[in-house]
């Protein structure tokens, strides 16, 4: 069965700092692997997107990785906002007879706080 | 940016009740998703659609729910029957195409069933 499993499951950092948030997946077979950020009442918006072959990838603060093998993605948060108190999910897409079924994690739910 | 719109925000309903939750996908999108998320849980995949048809579905996703697309630009979620445990934010969700591509989701609809 295709599970998704992150950690911590939650986080309380000073502003300023750094974090990392982990993803393990046993997602078969691999496609990609997405991380989303989801506000409070909001609907999840996508922050990068992991292949096979990708082993690092940033967007601004938010630093990506992957590690096929091992089957483990990081997200690393460098000087965390205010704006960061969110939770983000790791969402990880099999490819099956031609169609996508992503499957999600239950995410970690990150405070900063000032 | 474009978005995925939802109404209504909330939707209080009664047991037993049938209940049509309502999307406008992004216009040049052809991957049309429902979710949901029940509070303090992950996002769970209830359905996808394309080309006027269903083309994955989840085990939630049972003979209470149906979708539609009536329109060029409305994407409709229909519950026949609510029950207690269908109470949960219902996110709808867009995309290009499907190979694990980026989904833009909406604000979301919060069902309350009483």
């Amino acid at each position: 069965k295709n599970q998704v499993e992150q950690s911590p499951q939650s986080l309380i950092i000073l502003e300023g700092k750094n974090c990392t948030l982990q993803c393990n997946y046993t997602v078969s077979p691999f496609s990609n692997l997405r991380w989303y950020k989801q506000d409070t009442g909001r609907g999840p918006v996508s922050l990068t997107i992991m292949t096979f072959s990708e082993n690092t990838k940033s967007n601004g603060r938010y630093t990506a990785t992957l590690d096929a093998d091992t089957k483990q993605s990081s997200l690393h948060i460098t000087a965390s906002q205010l704006s960061d108190s969110a939770s983000y999910i790791c969402v990880v897409s099999a490819a099956s007879g031609g169609s996508y079924i992503p499957t999600f994690g239950r995410g970690t739910s990150l405070i900063v706080h000032p | 940016e474009p978005e995925v719109t939802q109404t209504p925000s909330h939707q209080v309903t009664q047991m037993g009740q049938e209940v049509i939750l309502r999307c406008v996908p992004i216009s040049n999108h052809l991957y049309f998703y429902w979710y949901r998320q029940i509070l303090g849980q992950k996002v769970e995949f209830l359905v996808s659609f394309y080309n006027n048809e269903i083309s994955e579905k989840s085990e939630i996703f049972d003979d209470q729910f149906s979708v539609e697309r009536p329109d060029g630009s409305n994407f409709t979620l229909k519950i026949r029957s609510t029950k207690l445990e269908d109470s949960a934010m219902y996110f709808c969700a867009s995309s290009e195409g499907d190979s694990g591509e980026k989904l833009f989701f909406g604000s979301g609809t919060q069902l309350s069933v009483l």
